[in-house]
């Protein structure tokens, strides 16, 4: 079965700073793995996504993750914080039977101060 | 515009009553999924329907039911017997590939 691991429920960071929200899964299989985001009171929305190209994947909003196969990671990057980014993030592993199904990560709450 | 919809945004029980959530879709997507998210938990598959007339229990159904009578509808049914009904429900859908899901606003369930 898939499991996803995300380090640190809150990320405090300043305005202008380097955002890393750390995910590591496990998978029996090659995964699929996904970054959505979401503001209070919505629904997910897709950051970015890993298919098996590119190991650095470029989402929107200046976001990037890359996957490392070895350390089973799939960190989630901005160069530079935005107070528009303050929101929780969730990281999913594809599933390894029927038809797509995702397990999720509990998600982390990603703070912005000024 | 494509999009999911989901309603209403905000729904208030009473103990011991049927509840249905609405999910509706117009993205010609094959598959639905349900999801219920409590704080620090993430999300949790609740039911899955790949195609009509067909769907699967995902990992908490008990409590739970649902239809797919139509491709762009998959309505929740919250029963009674579902013992701790309050939470934030998701539904998403996906394409043919299968390989990314799309989510509609939620439902956000109060059990008074």
């Amino acid at each position: 079965a898939q499991s996803v691991t995300q380090l640190g429920s809150h990320v405090s960071v300043s305005e202008g700073a380097l955002v890393l929200l750390r995910c590591n899964y496990s998978s029996s299989v090659p995964p699929y793995l996904f970054w959505y985001v979401q503001y209070p009171n919505q629904g997910l929305q897709l950051l970015l996504k890993y298919t098996s190209a590119a190991t650095l994947v470029k989402g929107i909003n200046g976001f990037e993750a890359e996957f490392k196969k070895s350390e089973t990671s799939f960190h989630l990057t901005k160069p530079s914080a935005h107070m528009s980014d303050a929101a929780e993030y969730f990281c999913a592993v594809s599933g390894d039977s029927g038809y797509s199904t995702l397990t999720f990560g509990k998600g982390t709450m990603l703070l912005v101060s000024p | 515009d494509g999009g999911i919809t989901q309603s209403p945004k905000y729904l208030f029980r009473k103990e011991g009553q049927n509840v249905t959530l609405s999910c509706e879709q117009n993205l010609n997507h094959d598959a639905m999924y349900w999801y219920r998210q409590d704080p620090g938990q993430g999300l949790r598959l609740i039911y899955y329907s790949q195609i009509v007339n067909d769907f699967q229990k995902g990992d908490i159904a008990e409590g739970y039911s649902v239809s797919r009578e139509k491709k762009e509808s998959f309505p929740l049914t919250v029963t009674s017997a579902q013992k701790n009904p309050t939470a934030f429900y998701l539904c998403a859908s996906a394409d043919s590939a299968g390989n990314t899901q799309y989510f509609g606003p939620g439902t956000r369930l109060t059990v008074l």
